[in-house]
């Protein structure tokens, strides 16, 4: 099956840097890369996703990258704010989504 | 259109008891699944359904059961508690592509 791994665990910027978290995945017949936020307490929240068929897709301060094959996708959190500390999950895709193991970001005022 | 609803929120039991946890959704998707999640750790699947009456296993089943008589409903069901089983449990339906988790329960095996 599916295996998933997301780099790093833990992930600590100054308020207005740059966060940047990757994913690795194991089966190249994966067509669907969604990324969710997930605050203490609270259910896991999709923010971005993007499907085999581009390479990149952003939305305001956040964008993904897909790499098919190198087999890696990753998150790009521009500008980052207080509000952007949760911990963050990919997650792969053929019919249903394989999870990688978190980030938990952590944005410094 | 409440979206992905789990209930109870919270629940304890004592090793060996079985419960039933509920989940619905009113967006009329095929595709609905459990997940757990373990303090500081990620979301595993535990067991899916691609449409009524058709389920199959994840990556970690055992110890669980589910069913899936209607669209709308997928519910959970430990058979005998362990504390090995202390965990969030997240229902999630998918449309196609993006999925929709509901609120989660907290269970407490003691």
């Amino acid at each position: 099956g599916e295996n998933v791994e997301q780099h790093p665990s833990t992930l600590s910027v100054q308020e207005g840097d740059s966060a940047v978290i990757k994913c690795t995945y194991s089966d190249s017949a994966s067509n669907y890369f969604p990324w969710y936020k997930q605050e203490l307490g609270k259910r896991p929240q999709l923010i971005i996703d993007i499907r085999s068929n581009v390479g990149e897709k952003k939305d305001q301060r956040i964008a993904v990258t897909l790499n098919k094959t190198a087999k890696h996708f990753s998150l790009h959190i521009t500008e980052t704010q207080p509000e952007d500390s949760a911990v963050y999950f990919c997650a792969a895709s053929i019919n249903m989504l394989t999870f990688g193991g978190g980030t938990r970001l952590m944005v410094k005022p | 259109n409440a979206g992905v609803t789990q209930t109870p929120k919270f629940q304890v039991l004592k090793t060996g008891q079985s419960m039933t946890l509920q989940c619905a959704q009113d967006m009329n998707h095929e595709y609905m699944s459990w997940y757990r999640q373990d303090p500081g750790m990620g979301l595993r699947l535990i067991h899916y359904s691609v449409g009524a009456g058709i389920t199959d296993q994840g990556e970690v089943p055992n110890g669980y059961n589910v069913s899936r008589s209607t669209t709308e409903d997928f519910p959970l069901r430990l058979l005998s508690a362990a504390p090995s089983q202390t965990s969030v449990y997240f229902c999630a339906s998918t449309d196609h592509y993006e999925q929709y988790f509901g609120p989660g329960t907290r269970l407490t095996v003691t």
